[in-house]
C-alpha cells in the first residue's frame, strides 16, 4: 500500500546548525503523488509548510526546502540554519491528485524537532 | 481570523459517558476530516466527509461516530467513551484545486482525557 516514512524523533539540534529530516514514500497506487510538509507548533494546529506537486521540483518556505525526488522516492526537509522558533513537530504527507474530489492525505508519523539556544 | 475552529479545546470525560467534539469551518470546503494524534502513531484518520449529510469511515473508526449536518459543521461523537480514547483530536477541512493539488487546513485541536 501507500505509505510515508520519516525520521524518528526527537531530533535535537543547536541554534544555527543545519537540519535534515528524511522522508521517503511508497506510492504503489499513485502515479504522480503530491508531496507536502506540514508543521505543528506548540499549542497550535497543523499548518502547511511547503508543497511540491511535480517531480524534480523544489518547494521552499520560511528557510526550509524540500525536493521531490521520484527516483529515490524521497522528499527530505532541509534548513541551513535553524532557529529556536523552529521547534515543532514536522509531518511529511502525500496525496493522490487523481482521486475525484477527495483531498485525503497519507501521513508520516511526525518528527519532533527541538532546537536548543 | 481562524478558518477552522474546534470546541471544546479541552475536555475531561468519564468512562462510559458520551462526548461530542465539534468543528466549524468557514473555508467553504466540501471535505472535512477528524484525526487523532498519539505519540508514536502520528495522525490517524477517524472519519471524513465529502459534504453535508455525508460521513465516511477512516482508518480507525471503531468507537466513533461522525455527523455532518451542514457544509460548515462536522462533529465527532464518542457514545461510550473509554480511556483508550484519551488523545488529541484534530479537525481539518480540505480542498483540491484545478491542478489536483490537495491541501488540508487544521483546527487547533481538542485535548480529550477519559478517566
Amino acid at each position: 500500500g501507500d505509505s510515508v516514512t520519516q525520521t524518528e524523533g526527537p531530533v535535537t539540534v543547536s541554534e544555527s546548525e543545519s537540519l535534515i529530516i528524511n522522508c521517503t514514500y511508497s506510492a504503489t497506487s499513485i502515479a504522480y503523488p503530491n508531496l507536502f510538509w506540514y508543521v505543528r507548533y506548540p499549542g497550535e494546529g497543523l499548518q502547511l509548510l511547503l508543497k511540491v506537486i511535480t517531480a524534480g521540483q523544489k518547494g521552499s518556505s520560511r528557510g526550509f526546502e524540500a525536493t521531490y525526488n521520484k527516483e529515490t522516492t524521497s522528499f527530505h526537509l532541509q534548513k541551513a540554519s535553524v532557529q529556536e522558533s523552529d521547534s515543532a513537530v514536522y509531518y511529511c504527507a502525500l496525496g493522490d491528485p487523481n482521486v475525484g474530489d477527495n483531498s485525503k492525505l497519507i501521513w508520516g508519523l511526525g518528527t519532533s524537532l527541538v532546537v536548543n539556544p | 481570523e481562524a478558518a477552522v475552529t474546534q470546541s471544546p479545546r479541552n475536555k475531561v470525560a468519564v468512562t462510559g459517558g458520551k462526548v461530542t467534539l465539534s468543528c466549524n469551518q468557514t473555508n467553504n470546503h466540501n471535505n472535512m476530516y477528524w484525526y487523532r494524534q498519539d505519540t508514536g502513531h502520528g495522525l490517524r484518520l477517524i472519519h471524513y466527509s465529502y459534504g453535508a449529510g455525508s460521513t465516511e469511515k477512516g482508518d480507525i473508526p471503531d468507537g466513533y461516530k461522525a455527523s455532518r449536518p451542514s457544509q460548515e459543521n462536522f462533529s465527532l461523537i464518542l457514545e461510550l467513551a473509554t480511556p483508550s480514547q484519551t488523545s488529541v483530536y484534530f479537525c481539518a477541512s480540505g480542498v483540491r484545486d484545478w491542478g489536483g493539488y490537495a491541501e488540508q487546513f487544521f483546527g487547533p485541536g481538542t485535548r480529550l482525557t477519559v478517566l
